[in-house]
């Protein structure tokens, strides 16, 4: 059965710095997906960062970057620069099959980023 | 750019009671997917459309049914409230097998069951 994994209950960053948020997954599928949303004590959940499996080159959108390493199921998130703003619950995410499949997405337990001053 | 709109956004009932969440897809999207997050916890898949019909189904208890509509937007009925239904509910659409592979997450209604 697919499953997500994240074993940083918290972290703490200072701010300007980089952080890394760790994701292993599994799946017997050969094709699926990996994203990463952000939830802040708001409770929307925002899309950050998608990589598919099949995907050479890892992910990049801002300051947000994947770094997926295929053969040890991981699926890391890389924040540069952190804000005071990054502080939030960041949850790993996939969706099993290609995007035609029913396309639902498995969660991870969360990681919660506290950015400091 | 328009975005998933969920309705209410705070709802309180009480035990045994029924409640009526709604969603509504941005448009040109045709799947919706409905998750619940409770206190602390990741979200959980309950159940899917796709054009109107059921797509796919999680740990959707047997007390709630759903179901989208012609426009497209979505409705989860709960009955039979119990307090351990207390939690977040999202829910988020995308166009099925489009490039965009993300979900689009609406801003979640919170039911707080007493």
């Amino acid at each position: 059965a697919q499953k997500i994994t994240q074993t940083q209950p918290g972290m703490f960053v200072q701010e300007k710095e980089a952080v890394t948020l760790d994701c292993t997954y599994d799946t017997s599928d050969p094709s699926y997906g990996l994203f990463w949303y952000k939830q802040p004590s708001s409770g929307e959940m925002i899309f950050l960062i998608y990589q598919g499996s099949y995907d050479q080159q890892n992910a990049t959108e801002g300051r947000y970057s994947l770094n997926f390493q295929k053969a040890r199921k991981s699926a890391n998130l890389v924040i540069s620069a952190s804000q005071l703003g990054d502080s939030a619950m960041y949850f790993c995410a996939m969706r099993e099959g290609p995007v035609s499949n029913t396309g639902k997405l498995i969660f991870g337990q969360g990681t919660t980023l506290q950015v400091k001053p | 750019a328009a975005g998933v709109i969920q309705s209410p956004r705070h709802l309180i009932k009480e035990k045994r009671e029924t409640a009526t969440l709604k969603c509504y897809p941005i448009p040109r999207h045709d799947t919706v997917y409905w998750y619940q997050q409770g206190p602390g916890q990741d979200p959980q898949f309950l159940i899917s459309f796709y054009e109107k019909m059921q797509s796919d189904k999680g740990s959707i208890p047997d007390r709630f049914s759903a179901q989208q509509f012609s426009d497209y937007h979505s409705e989860l009925n709960m009955s039979s409230l119990e307090l351990g239904d207390s939690a977040l509910y999202f829910c988020a659409s995308n166009l099925w097998g489009s490039p965009s592979y993300e979900q689009y997450f609406g801003p979640g209604t919170r039911l707080t069951v007493t």
